[in-house]
């Protein structure tokens, strides 16, 4: 089945303690992203990878961190987080991004943060 | 730069009730238009879109019209279901920097009673 999977799918942690939250999409897409959803913010784009060791910054990655050393996984690394990074986070790939057509985006279930 | 707005939830009505959901964008050009469904507990499912004016996405039932004269995307449904009930999202294409991207409103809640 052509997915993407995050885990954990929820994570309860305190100020200051490193955290990866880990995405796999098994549909050997190039393009993969983050998002954090927020309360009357929507989703906002956190990092995004165009493919293996491509990343840059999407519109809020200030206190994230990623990687992309294979195609299929895209881990966030928050190295030291702190409260206002309590949020729901999405990962989400598709074919390829750099092209003037669409091509549709897959998310995952999502990973609900809490820093206490 | 490019932004979407959404009617403010949530949105509460009865099973086979009439539904609209507004959505606006501001955007340079004539982007492509999304609406983005995401049930309880699940990743957000791309539910229809539409790429140019006047265009009309339909899926499951619904159905989005894309008004270039009015910047507009309204989400309609002439009968909902108690399986409707999810958070919408509207969304516009970016097109900027050699890759695509997606601008997400603020998503709307519907809540659909028997």
């Amino acid at each position: 089945e052509a997915q993407v999977t995050q885990n954990p799918r929820y994570l309860i942690t305190v100020t200051g303690k490193k955290l990866t939250v880990t995405c796999s999409q098994n549909m050997n897409h190039e393009y993969m992203s983050w998002y954090r959803q927020d309360p009357g913010l929507g989703l906002r784009q956190i990092y995004y990878s165009m493919n293996v060791e491509v990343t840059d910054k999407g519109d809020v990655p200030e206190g994230y961190k990623v990687s992309r050393k294979e195609k299929r996984n895209f881990p966030l690394i928050l190295e030291s987080p702190s409260p206002n990074q309590t949020s729901l986070y999405f990962c989400a790939s598709t074919v390829t991004s750099g092209s003037t057509s669409y091509n549709e985006q897959f998310f995952g279930p999502g990973t609900r943060l809490t820093v206490l | 730069g490019d932004s979407v707005t959404q009617m403010e939830g949530p949105v509460t009505l009865s099973e086979e009730a009439f539904l609209t959901i507004n959505c606006t964008y501001t955007a340079t050009g004539y982007p492509s238009l999304f609406w983005y469904v995401q049930y309880p507990g699940e990743g957000l499912q791309l539910l229809l879109k539409a790429t140019k004016a006047d265009d009309k996405g339909s899926n499951k039932g619904f159905e989005a019209t894309y008004r270039k004269e009015t910047t507009s995307f309204h989400l309609e449904k002439g009968s909902v279901q108690v399986s409707d009930s999810a958070v919408y999202f509207c969304a516009l294409r970016q097109f900027s920097g050699g890759y695509n991207k997606l601008i997400f409103g603020a998503g709307t809640r519907l809540a659909v009673h028997p």
